[in-house]
């Protein structure tokens, strides 16, 4: 089976300006989670969907949004981009609740 | 809450040597613990897992981990580290959530430098 991927690998963007990034999970995989890495809070839960409705939500603003697709895929939204939000954004997809995470490879992001 | 503990920050092993990266939780219930490794500019990858039974898990790469209930600990080992093992190695702790679903808890990560 093909892994987790992400979309785009890389972006820069100024800050202001919004940002969607795209994930697609594993087949047959129906729960897609997000996180946020820096290097000074490191890994952080930003959300997880499943079956198209958020489950779970972690302690960021509302300008971080997502959504869930009949077909599992995922996006995630960053609105009004501060210099803070440059970090590298980790998608994850399982099967379900208590079932082992398989991440992507990552979209890094850098607001200037 | 759901916490983990990864108190080395930075560890250097010379290739062959032995290796036990140290981590421990916080967790009210039974906890699904993870370990998985990430090289630079990459995504994380998954060494092993524990979810219940036995509790000397094996994993990938020649890992494994102990679980040890009355420690709060989760500890991965390899009994001789190859150059290649050089990365960032994390800590992970999920559970059974309100209302079900899937979120996981990290430490802040081993850097592992492997001298040849």
């Amino acid at each position: 089976k093909a892994g987790v991927t992400q979309t785009p690998r890389y972006l820069i963007k100024t800050r202001g300006q919004q940002v969607t990034l795209s994930c697609s999970p594993i087949s047959g995989h129906r729960s897609v989670s997000w996180y946020q890495q820096t290097p000074g809070q490191g890994l952080q839960f930003l959300f997880e969907y499943f079956s198209e409705t958020q489950r779970n939500k972690g302690n960021f603003p509302g300008r971080f949004s997502g959504r869930q697709f009949s077909n599992s895929r995922s996006e995630m939204n960053v609105s009004t981009l501060e210099l803070g939000d440059s970090a590298l954004y980790l998608c994850a997809s399982s099967t379900d609740s208590q079932e082992t995470q398989y991440f992507g490879p990552g979209t890094r992001l850098l607001v200037l | 809450a759901q916490s983990v503990t990864q108190p080395d920050i930075h560890i250097t092993v010379s290739e062959g040597a032995s290796l036990e990266l140290r981590c421990n939780y916080s967790y009210g219930a039974t906890p699904y613990l993870f370990w998985y490794v990430q090289s630079p500019g990459q995504g994380l990858q998954l060494l092993l897992k524990y979810f219940s039974g036995d509790t000397l898990v094996q994993g990938i790469k020649g890992f494994e981990a102990e679980f040890k209930r009355s420690q709060s600990s989760f500890n991965l080992r390899k009994p001789s580290v190859h150059w290649s093992d050089a990365a960032e190695y994390f800590c992970a702790v999920g559970g059974e959530l309100t209302g079900g679903g899937n979120k996981l808890t990290f430490g802040t990560g081993t850097q592992l430098k492997v001298e040849l």
